[in-house]
């Protein structure tokens, strides 16, 4: 079983758009990350969210919203999408906030 | 944010070889210091982290080694092979911070 899954893997659309990435880990982890890939492979953190407390980065666009429906899964929401969004998307978890970190493989998400 | 700066950006050995990533950090809070690893297409896995307790963790072929006073750690990798072709990230977070990445660091080891 995939520790941490991401769907879908690729994900190409329109500017304006708005599009979802769901995230799911059956690892028991209660700290799960939103993270942005750029093409020069720079891994950004987007989101932090357990079940206490979210943190968000403050260079994130208020149209990027994480949602929670249950501990095990952190759905990325991006609302009007623009050329710049497109990188490649990583869902992570955790338990607490130092110890190892388990990524997803990745959503390539193109917009055009 | 907090920062973690890593260098070089990129690097090339011979197979055989030592590579060395150095990254340093800023918030002496931070209390896990991570390595990650990652090949094309896939995620970043860890490789290899160190907590400021101890200057030096070995784990096969690689090494972290630590320095708290100067907010700096390392990573080694010794006997360098072309399957360790990959980008490797420093890491570090703590408490309810936010884990900061480095920028990452391309390594081509060469047959």
């Amino acid at each position: 079983d995939t520790a941490v899954s991401q769907t879908p893997k690729y994900l190409v659309t329109q500017m304006g758009n708005d599009k979802s990435i769901k995230c799911e880990q059956n690892l028991g982890h209660d700290t799960m990350y939103w993270y942005k890939q750029d093409s020069k492979k720079f891994l950004k953190i987007m989101f932090s969210y357990n079940n206490k407390e979210l943190i968000i980065n403050e260079t994130v666009p208020n149209r990027f919203s994480p949602k929670s429906p249950d501990k095990a899964h952190l759905n990325l929401h991006i609302n009007s999408l623009e050329l710049g969004d497109s990188a490649v998307y990583f869902c992570a978890s955790s338990i607490g906030g130092n110890t190892e970190a388990f990524f997803g493989q990745g959503t390539r998400l193109t917009v055009v | 944010q907090q920062q973690v700066k890593q260098s070089p950006q990129s690097l090339i050995v011979q197979k055989g070889g030592i590579s060395i990533i150095n990254c340093a950090y800023e918030n002496t809070a931070f209390d896990y210091f991570p390595w990650y690893q990652q090949f094309p297409g896939k995620g970043p896995a860890l490789l290899i982290a160190i907590r400021p307790d101890v200057s030096e963790k070995k784990e096969g072929r690689f090494t972290i080694s630590f320095n708290k006073s100067a907010k700096q750690f390392s990573l080694h990798i010794m006997d360098s092979q072309p399957g360790d072709s990959a980008t490797y990230f420093c890491a570090a977070t703590g408490g309810s911070y936010i884990p900061t990445f480095g920028r990452g660091t391309s390594l081509i080891v060469h047959p």
